[in-house]
């Protein structure tokens, strides 16, 4: 079953927007992470932010936790179109990782 | 490091074969994870091992699917026999500290059953 659900489903932005995604799951957290997936390509991780953390940054990535919400937020500042992708959450359940249902996020040059 | 590798990368068949899929975890990399995309149901996890032992295969759909990890540089998920509805994208990822944190993710095998 899937634990994270992402909103919204699909994002469309210029080149030099920022790109917001939720993400809101349903059961307590050791940490959160976020992957990324380009079309035809596996996932690649991108960011962890344990239940301790309200905020972490990674270059132009911001990730925020808020565990009484039960939601975090990946933010990308200044986008290109080299981060057109489908962008996951997955929450940690005992020894694995249940991925949330994805954003597409198109940035037009 | 070459990443996770999987093999075939594309793979066209007949309802009621077999199908055999090859995942080559990273070198060091203890774990092991079988996953299973598709538009409907999204990334799901099939199963996944620990120093080559399966430790929760709650996801595998059906007795059709297996799974094995002979060794810790190799593990194959098998359909017999394949159905229409197994057609999907299957991604093997491997971690170095367990399930709970980064995972390397294979380029996947798209499976298609006629």
């Amino acid at each position: 079953s899937q634990q994270g659900e992402e909103d919204p489903q699909a994002l469309s932005i210029q080149e030099g927007e920022n790109a917001t995604m939720n993400c809101s799951y349903k059961t307590s957290i050791n940490n959160l992470q976020w992957y990324r997936q380009n079309s035809g390509r596996g996932l690649v991780h991108l960011i962890l932010i344990r239940s301790n953390e309200r905020e972490k940054h990674s270059g132009r990535l911001r990730v925020t936790l808020d565990t009484s919400k039960k939601s975090s937020s990946l933010l990308i500042t200044a986008s290109r179109a080299a981060d057109t992708a489908s962008y996951f959450c997955a929450t940690d359940q005992t020894d694995k990782l249940i991925f949330g249902t994805g954003t597409r996020l198109q940035v037009f040059p | 490091d070459a990443g996770v590798i999987q093999s075939p990368r594309h793979e066209v068949t007949e309802m009621g074969q077999e199908v055999t899929l090859r995942c080559k975890p990273i070198s060091g990399h203890n774990s092991l994870f079988w996953y299973r995309q598709t538009m409907m149901r999204g990334l799901e996890l099939l199963i996944y091992f620990n120093n080559n032992v399966p430790i929760d295969d709650s996801g595998m759909p059906e007795d059709r699917f297996s799974a094995k990890m002979p060794n810790a540089s190799f593990s194959t998920l098998k359909i017999q026999p394949s159905e229409p509805r197994d057609s999907a994208v299957y991604f093997c990822a491997s971690s170095s500290t367990g399930g709970r944190n980064e995972q390397f993710f294979g380029p996947g095998t798209r499976l298609t059953v006629l």
